[in-house]
Order: structure tokens, then sequence, then C-alpha cells
């Protein structure tokens, strides 16, 4: 079966330091890979989306970036945080017929 | 540019009731929609997957239907419990010249009051 594993679970860190988040699939091949940010009680956020190697889509201009080095590899990346970069990051990917299957999310606090 | 809109934003309903809870799309050209609850702090669940070729789906107290035509979708719940509670988002992922992309509505936070 398919599993999708999203690390860390939190993550507090300085205003002007990297980012790094990283999201795998297991399962599946070829999958199309996303990134979402939720704000405190707001809505999600697409951020990036990649349906395949090296391929990323960018939604919104902002202060991160992402990869996908391998088929189901998703990594999202920040050379300096700001304060406005905390929220609640997940991972997403979606297979053909079975809908999107989401991570359990990473909540990052930029002090 | 494919927009979901969910209505209402919240509901709070006393145990017990039956509910609907409504999501709209502009674009028609979809490949499927997903309901999923969220939990406080938590991440998505899915609930209910409907095909673009479907109607409907059922699972226990839930049953979701989509009129792709129309650009809507129902999620009705039924014998509504405390349990309930949480923040229910609808999805759609597009096709054509959308491929691929999860939009996702800004979702209904539902109270269900013993």
């Amino acid at each position: 079966s398919q599993t999708i594993h999203q690390w860390p679970a939190t993550l507090v860190q300085p205003v002007g330091s990297p980012l790094s988040l990283e999201c795998t699939v297991e399962g599946t091949s070829n999958p199309n890979l996303y990134w979402y940010r939720q704000a405190a009680g707001r809505g999600l956020q697409l951020l990036f989306y990649s349906v395949g190697i090296g391929q990323i889509s960018s939604e919104v201009p902002q202060n991160l970036s992402a990869s996908r080095p391998q088929d189901r590899q998703f990594i999202l990346s920040s050379k300096k945080l700001l304060l406005s970069d905390s929220g609640f990051y997940l991972c997403a990917w979606t297979g053909g017929t079975i809908g999107a299957f989401f991570g359990q999310g990473t909540r990052l606090t930029v002090v | 540019k494919q927009e979901v809109t969910q209505i209402p934003a919240a509901l709070s309903v006393p145990e017990g009731e039956n509910l609907v809870l409504n999501c709209s799309f502009t674009d028609s050209a979809i490949y499927n929609l997903q309901w999923f609850r969220q939990d406080p702090g938590k991440g998505l669940t899915s609930l209910l997957l409907i095909q673009s070729s479907q109607r409907e789906q059922t699972s226990g107290r839930l049953n979701a239907s989509l009129d792709k035509s129309s650009g809507r979708s129902t999620l009705y719940i039924a014998a509504s419990q405390p349990g309930d509670s949480a923040t229910y988002l609808c999805a759609v992922i597009g096709s054509g010249g959308s491929n691929y992309k999860l939009t996702f509505g800004k979702g209904t936070l539902l109270t269900v009051n013993p």
C-alpha cells in the first residue's frame, strides 16, 4: 500500500535560518506531489506541485523553493526564513483514480 | 484559474441532525473531487472520492454527490455526532489545461453539540 512520510513533525527556527522539509512517498511510482501551507485559522494554500523529477510549478511568489531530486521525494527549502513563513506545512501526493493523500504535516514556528 | 468555494464557512448543529455541506468549483474540467476532514492541528483525512464520471459516493453516514456540469458537490452527513466536529474540506483535481492541480476550498467548520 502507498504511504507518505513527512518530517519533522514540529520545528522551531530563528529568523534568517535555512529550512529543509522532506516528504517521501512509498508504494507508488511517478506520483504528482504537492506542498501546501496552512496559516493559523486559514485555508490551504498551494505552494508548489510537481508532475515529475525536476518539474516544479510554483503557485505564489514567496521566500520558499521546492525540488524533486528523485521520483518519490519532494523537498521544501528556504535560504533565510521570515516570521511570515510560520505555519503548518503539508505534503500530498495524487495518483490516478485513487485521489489525494496527505502527510501528517510539519508545524513550523519562526522566532 | 480554478476556484473552489465552500458554503457555509461554519455550521453549528445539535446532535442527531442531518446536514449538508456545499462545494462549488468554477472550472468543470476536473479529474475527480475529494472530501476531506481535518481535526485541529492535524493533517487531512480523506472521506470520499468521486471520479468525474460518477454522480455520488457513500461511506457509512456520509454521502457525497457531484454535478460536474454545474460545478457543484454536496456532502451529506446523516445523524450527526459530536465526533463529527471538524473542518471539512473539498478539493478538485484539474484536468486539461490545469493538469493535476489539486485545489481546495477554505472549508466548513462543523460543530455538533451534544
